[in-house]
């Protein structure tokens, strides 16, 4: 079946440091790639996606990159700001038939950005 | 617009009771997906509707739970013979006929005591 790893936390990291959260994949087929965060007392909200191969996508300074042959969607900033602080969700969706596109999620990383 | 809302936003009931969760999607949206997401966990998918049919209910654990959407719009997410396990937050998204991207709701917080 299909899945997602993503780093464990929690990541705590001082303001303006680089971020990188790792993300691996497992799919039966050609899937397409979504980071999701969860603000603290908030829904799930899309952070950005890649439909294809050595696609980026990109959001708030936010940058993932579709590497196929690493199976990896690594979740990138090269500043946080203490407003980051959220947990970050890694999922994939892969058609499903009847026009379902239900999505994989990892377990989700915290992070936690300090002044 | 308003985004997908869900009723209500907290829940506590007893070992045994029966539950509904609501969701109201996107204006528009034919796509609907609960997912049920553990503590510590990633959301896991539950059902998938297409208009008012549900197209794969394969993530339902056991046949206490069920959901329904008569009219393709709102949804309730229904629960019988609650256990302590089925405490979690359940989670609607939405999305337009064929389209990747979904759009969650706030989720309802259950607990089972």
């Amino acid at each position: 079946g299909n899945s997602v790893t993503q780093m464990e936390g929690p990541v705590t990291l001082s303001e303006e440091a680089f971020l990188t959260i790792n993300c691996t994949y497992t799919a039966t087929g050609y899937p397409s790639l979504f980071w999701y965060v969860q603000y603290p007392g908030e829904g799930l909200q899309l952070l950005l996606k890649a439909t294809k191969a050595d696609d980026k996508g990109s959001n708030k300074g936010f940058e993932a990159t579709y590497r196929k042959e690493t199976t990896s969607f690594h979740l990138e900033k090269g500043s946080v700001q203490v407003s980051d602080s959220a947990v970050y969700f890694c999922a994939l969706t892969l058609y499903s038939g009847a026009g379902s596109y239900q999505l994989t999620f990892g377990k989700g990383t915290k992070l936690s950005v300090i002044p | 617009g308003a985004g997908v809302s869900q009723t209500p936003s907290n829940k506590v009931t007893e070992k045994g009771k029966y539950v509904e969760l609501r969701c109201d999607p996107i204006s528009g949206h034919t796509a609907l997906y609960w997912y049920r997401q553990s503590l510590g966990q990633g959301p896991e998918f539950l059902i998938y509707f297409q208009g008012t049919g549900a197209a794969d209910d394969s993530g339902l654990p056991n046949d206490r739970f069920f959901a329904v959407r008569p009219e393709g719009s709102v949804s309730t997410l229904k629960i019988q013979r609650t256990e302590r396990g089925d405490s979690a937050v359940y989670l609607c998204a939405s999305s337009r006929q064929d389209q990747e991207t979904q759009y969650f709701g706030p989720g309802t917080r259950l607990l089972v005591l």
